[in-house]
């Protein structure tokens, strides 16, 4: 059975940086793109950008362009999503996500989601 | 960027009862919207793809409809397990961007 297993949550200073992690299970981890989406308290999902895990080829979403950075380690099947010069903006509960595949077709929509990182953001 | 806008913001209704959720797109997005459902603390849930396609293991009473800029998900007779969040979101631009709505909550009437 697919699983995502992320890192534990975590309170940093404005101006630093988190770096989250997200380990996979259960099925070929080169073979799906994973995709990382935030979630502010009480607000709605924001997507964060996806990572090719096989190549490292990834996209982020234009807010986060310059201060986002997703890298993946096949060795123990990982992927990493890195924010800087954080703010209390950023304060959120940040998910990855693997994309759905079927019948040889793959989507950019998410069948299996990590546990969720929250991350605040306080002086 | 395509914008996605939900309506209503909440929905009140009774167990049994019908619910129909709405999702517009700024632009075209043909079919490719899917929802997703989340209850407090927990991640969101795949239910439909495709507008219309019922994600592995959704039961037959949460279906989808519309294409291109409007759509719809209907539940039809509502659950005790139903109330909850509920999100669209487009990936016919997946290569650049994707985009969700603002979220529809469902709560008991």
């Amino acid at each position: 059975q697919a699983q995502l297993v992320q890192s534990g949550a975590g309170v940093k200073k404005p101006g630093t940086s988190v770096k989250v992690s997200c380990q996979a299970s259960g099925y070929t981890f080169t073979m799906q793109y994973i995709h990382w989406v935030r979630q502010a308290p009480g607000e709605g999902l924001e997507w964060v950008g996806w990572i090719n895990p096989n190549n490292e080829n990834t996209n982020y979403a234009k807010n986060f362009q310059g201060r986002v950075s997703m890298t993946s380690d096949t060795s123990i099947n990982t992927v990493y999503m890195e924010l800087n010069r954080l703010t209390s903006d950023d304060t959120a509960a940040y998910y990855c996500a693997r994309e759905f595949c079927s019948g040889g077709n793959c989507y950019a929509v998410f069948d299996v989601w990590g546990q969720g990182t929250m991350v605040i953001v306080s002086s | 960027e395509i914008a996605m806008t939900q309506s209503p913001a909440t929905l009140s209704v009774s167990p049994g009862e019908r619910a129909t959720l709405s999702c517009r797109a700024s632009q075209s997005v043909g079919s490719n919207l899917a929802w997703y459902q989340q209850k407090p603390g927990q991640a969101p849930r795949l239910l439909l793809y495709g507008a219309s396609t019922r994600a592995t293991g959704i039961p037959d009473r949460f279906s989808g409809s519309g294409s291109g800029t409007e759509f719809t998900l209907t539940i039809s007779s509502l659950q005790s397990e139903d109330f909850a969040v509920y999100y669209c979101q487009q990936y016919k631009d997946w290569l650049r961007t994707l985009t969700f709505g603002g979220g529809t909550k469902v709560e008991i009437k």
